[in-house]
C-alpha cells in the first residue's frame, strides 16, 4: 500500500534560519503529493501541491519539488518566521477518490 | 463562506456511550471525509463519501458510522465510545475525486473516551 515517511520533529530553529523538511513516499502509481500546515488550535490547510513529476510548488516562500527518482517531496524555506512555528504534513493521493495518505507530522517552532 | 464546519469542537464521553460528530460545508463539494489525528501518525481516513446518500470505508473504518443524508452534511457515529477512540476528529471536503485535488479541513473535533 501507499505509505509516506517524514523526519520527526521537533524542529527547532532560530528565525531566519533555513528549514528543510524531509518527506519519501511509497506509492504504486503516479501520486499527486501535497504539504499541508497546521497551525496551533487549527484544522489543516494545504500547504503547497505537485501533481506530476519534477513539478514545483511554492507558497509564502516555501518550496517542494516532486522527485520520481528518490520518491522525494521536501520541504524548504530559506528565511523561516516565527508565524511559521506549526506542523508541516506530507502527503500523497492517486486516483479513485482523492483518498490522502499522511505522514506523521513534523512539529516546527521557530524562536525569535 | 464558513468553508467546513464541524461540532462539537470537544466532548468527553464514557466508554460505552454514543453520539454523533456533524461535518458541514458550504462550498457544494461532492466529496467529504473523516480522518482522526493521533500523535505521531499523522491522519488516518475513517470514512469518505462521493456523492449525497453514498458512503465507503477508509483506512480505518471499525467501530464508526458514518451517513450522507444531505450534499452539504457529513456525519460521523460512534455507537458504543473505546478509549482508544479517544483522537482529534477532521472533516474534509473537495471538489471531486481526482487526485491532487485540495482538500479542505474543519477546524476539528477533540474526543476524550473514559
Amino acid at each position: 500500500g501507499n505509505s509516506v515517511t517524514q523526519m520527526e520533529g521537533p524542529v527547532t530553529l532560530s528565525e531566519e534560519a533555513f528549514l528543510t523538511i524531509n518527506c519519501t513516499y511509497t506509492a504504486t502509481g503516479y501520486p499527486s503529493l501535497f504539504w499541508y500546515v497546521q497551525y496551533p488550535g487549527e484544522g489543516l490547510q494545504l500547504l503547497l501541491k505537485a501533481t506530476k513529476a519534477d513539478d514545483k510548488g511554492s507558497n509564502k516562500g516555501f518550496e517542494a519539488t516532486y522527485r520520481k527518482e528518490t520518491t522525494s517531496f521536501h520541504l524548504e524555506k530559506g528565511s523561516v518566521q516565527v508565524s511559521d512555528s506549526a506542523v508541516y504534513f506530507c502527503a500523497l493521493s492517486e486516483a479513485a477518490g482523492n483518498k490522502l495518505t499522511f505522514g506523521g507530522g513534523t512539529r516546527v517552532l521557530v524562536k525569535p | 463562506n464558513a468553508g467546513v464546519t464541524q461540532t462539537p469542537k470537544f466532548r468527553v464521553l464514557k466508554t460505552g456511550q454514543s453520539m454523533t460528530l456533524l461535518c458541514a460545508q458550504d462550498m457544494n463539494h461532492e466529496y467529504m471525509y473523516w480522518y482522526r489525528q493521533d500523535p505521531g501518525m499523522g491522519l488516518r481516513l475513517i470514512h469518505y463519501s462521493v456523492g449525497e446518500g453514498t458512503t465507503a470505508k477508509g483506512e480505518v473504518p471499525d467501530g464508526y458510522n458514518v451517513s450522507r443524508l444531505k450534499k452539504q452534511n457529513f456525519l460521523l457515529g460512534l455507537e458504543s465510545a473505546a478509549p482508544s477512540q479517544t483522537s482529534v476528529y477532521f472533516c474534509a471536503s473537495s471538489v471531486g475525486g481526482r487526485a491532487g485535488e485540495t482538500q479542505y479541513f474543519g477546524p476539528g473535533t477533540r474526543l476524550l473516551v473514559l
